[in-house]
């Protein structure tokens, strides 16, 4: 399998710009995860996707973020109007979403977002 | 919103030593992860634990899912250099998102 891949690896934007990342998740998994993660602590629940359709969304996601999965394969994910706050790491992750308890989640290498 | 302690924060050891961390949590979780994350890349998973009081093995890596279901341990037999990272426990919400611990850093002197 191509495992998850994530565009770009590496974003420095001034605040107040808008900002767009794309994850490519494992060919045939239906389910995919955004997660953020800033330095020191471990990644937290942004949104999720089951095919084309965006079932739970984060608190975290704030009306300036936005996420789209159009034909249920790439997913981007929109920050407009950017604060410094935003800087982290973005991760993107994606499972065969079947129902098993054994679905593992796969992580992409993440796109590091700095605002200036 | 809901969280998974685990400890210790940060460790230094000597090459060949044994490591041991942990994760607890106030909820009941079916199913517990541990991932390996090193520097600029997404986490990789370790090990994956379904059922309470399972011991789970890759190689140098012993995974126990606690009895109470709300906690985890990882042990790392004969460390060696490559086992520098940053180790998280994850637990398995009902609908499907990871639940992270704070993460354990881990390095290794030869």
């Amino acid at each position: 399998d191509t495992g998850v891949s994530q565009d770009p690896r590496h974003k420095i934007t001034k605040r107040g710009q808008n900002v767009t990342f794309r994850c490519d998740p494992i060919s045939e998994h239906n389910r995919l995860y955004w997660y953020r993660q800033t330095l020191g602590q471990g990644p937290e629940f942004l949104t999720y996707f089951q095919n084309e359709a965006q079932l739970e969304k984060s608190r975290l996601l704030s009306d300036r973020f936005s996420a789209e999965r159009p034909k249920g394969s790439f997913s981007t994910l929109e920050i407009q109007r950017t604060e410094q706050g935003d800087s982290a790491m973005y991760l993107c992750a994606s499972s065969r979403g079947q129902g098993e308890i054994t679905d593992t989640q796969y992580f992409g290498p993440g796109t590091r977002l700095t605002v200036l | 919103g809901q969280q998974l302690n685990q400890s210790p924060q940060s460790m230094f050891i000597q090459e060949g030593e044994d490591v041991s961390m942990n994760c607890t949590s106030s909820s009941i979780f079916n199913t517990w992860l541990w991932y390996k994350q090193d520097p600029g890349e997404g986490p990789v998973l370790l090990i994956a634990l379904y059922k309470a009081g399972e011991l789970t093995s890759n190689g140098r890596l012993t995974a126990q899912f606690g009895i109470t279901r709300k906690d985890s341990f990882l042990n790392i037999s004969a460390s060696i250099p490559s086992d520098v990272g940053i180790y998280f426990c994850a637990a398995v919400h009902n609908t499907g998102k990871l639940i992270f611990g704070q993460g354990t850093t881990l390095q290794v002197k030869p």
